[in-house]
């Protein structure tokens, strides 16, 4: 069965700093990795999504990520964090029909 | 479109009452799914639906039953409520087939609280 890791249960940056949330997963194929972002209080959004080819991906709001098959790793960026982006993170995996997620990674900007 | 919406947006049950939360998509996708999220467990699968009249268990169905009568619905139905499943609960849909990108969208979830 596939899982997935976030060792970050929280995270502080400054506002104008960089960002990396990381994510580790396991599943024995070529897996299907999201990273989606939840507003307080809403439901959750797509950041970007990785099925194969280029293994750095652009998404919205400025976000990439960038997938290691040899580190089984498929971590978020962003060059400039703006306090706009402080949420919770999830990573997620598509197996079987399934979405399995991360227990997220809550990021907080400071001013 | 309205995309995935939930009713009710809150509830309070006590232990033991019934209960069911309405899923609906006005994107005529196949595929819908109930998710639970508590604190530091991200969310986790109850049950899914890869059409109408189908289901099949997720990874945490015990206590929670579910019905896809119409392609736009997805409900999820409690039988005998515990404090256990205080919980938000989240409705999602995708599209399946060749070229689907799996993409799931979300409702803005139901917030349940059994007292």
């Amino acid at each position: 069965a596939q899982s997935v890791t976030q060792p970050d249960i929280h995270i502080t940056v400054s506002e104008g700093a960089s960002l990396e949330l990381r994510c580790n997963y396991s599943y024995g194929a070529t897996p299907y990795l999201f990273w989606y972002v939840q507003s307080p209080g809403q439901g959750l959004q797509l950041l970007l999504k990785y099925f194969s080819g280029d293994t750095l991906v652009q998404g919205i709001k400025g976000f990439e990520a960038e997938f290691k098959r040899s580190q089984s790793s498929f971590n978020l960026r962003k060059p400039s964090v703006h306090w706009s982006d402080a949420a919770e993170y999830f990573c997620a995996v598509y197996a079987g029909n399934m979405l399995t997620f991360g227990g997220g990674t809550r990021l907080m900007v400071k001013p | 479109n309205a995309g995935v919406t939930q009713t009710p947006k809150f509830r309070v049950l006590k232990t033991g009452q019934s209960m069911t939360l309405l899923c609906a998509q006005d994107m005529n996708h196949e595929y819908m799914y109930w998710y639970r999220q508590d604190p530091g467990m991200g969310l986790r699968l109850i049950h899914y639906s890869v059409g109408e009249g189908t289901t099949a268990k997720g990874e945490v169905p015990d206590g929670y039953n579910v019905s896809r009568l119409k392609k736009q619905n997805f409900l999820l139905g409690l039988e005998s409520a515990a404090p256990s499943q205080t919980s938000v609960y989240f409705c999602a849909s995708s599209t399946s087939g060749a070229g689907a990108s799996y993409e799931q969208y979300f409702g803005p979830g139901t917030r349940l609280t059994v007292t």
